[in-house]
């Protein structure tokens, strides 16, 4: 079945530090691909998308690349800031749900 | 704006009860969805709904039922609830167009003492 992979947390950083946070999937076909990120004490809302290989999705500062080779989508940042701190999500959309990573926190200290 | 709510934020409830979580949103969405979140799984789908009156089990229905009587309106039932039930719940919603975003509700923390 369908699965995502995202690297374990907390990630700490520094106000304006780069910020690289690594997602793989497994999953037949070509699924659309997401991040979302949760604040705390909130829902989730929806970071960025892409919807086919090569694709790159952007919001905020943030970025990332639909990899059909190695099948990733890593989310970037190039300065994160203190209010970017919260956990955030990968997830694909299959036929008709979404399955998504265990979730990486992200801290950023001034 | 796409609003999704759930009627509250924080529940306490005995082994035992029978637990009502709902949520409601006002897009005119088709799809709604119930998951729990737990530290360290992340998110998981319990249940979801593609219209009013239908309904499809996600990953981990067990101990859950949902009623869509009405297209806004998605509702998660524990019939007895039980300490392991203790987590995060939240709704979302989305219509019916393939990659159209899911919307999520702000969530409800459930406590089963």
């Amino acid at each position: 079945g369908d699965s995502v992979t995202q690297m374990e947390g907390p990630v700490t950083l520094s106000e304006e530090a780069f910020l690289t946070i690594n997602c793989t999937y497994t999953a037949t076909g070509y699924p659309s691909l997401f991040w979302y990120v949760q604040y705390p004490g909130e829902g989730l809302q929806l970071l960025l998308k892409a919807t086919k290989a090569d694709d790159k999705g952007s919001n905020k500062g943030f970025e990332a690349t639909y990899r059909k080779e190695t099948t990733s989508f890593h989310l970037e940042k190039g300065s994160v800031q203190v209010s970017d701190s919260a956990v955030y999500f990968c997830a694909l959309r299959g036929y008709s749900t979404l399955t998504f990573g265990k979730g990486t926190m992200l801290l950023v200290s001034p | 704006d796409v609003k999704v709510t759930q009627s509250s934020r924080y529940l306490v409830k005995r082994t035992g009860e029978k637990v009502f979580l709902e949520c409601v949103q006002d897009m005119d969405h088709e799809n709604m969805f119930w998951y729990r979140q737990d530290p360290g799984l992340g998110l998981r789908l319990i249940y979801f709904s593609y219209d009013v009156k239908m309904k499809e089990k996600g990953d981990i229905p067990e101990g859950y039922s949902v009623s869509r009587e009405k297209k806004e309106r998605f509702s998660l039932i524990l019939e007895s609830a039980s300490t392991n039930q203790t987590s995060m719940y939240l709704c979302a919603s989305r219509d019916r167009a393939s990659y159209n975003e899911q919307f999520f509700g702000p969530g409800t923390r459930l406590t089963v003492l």
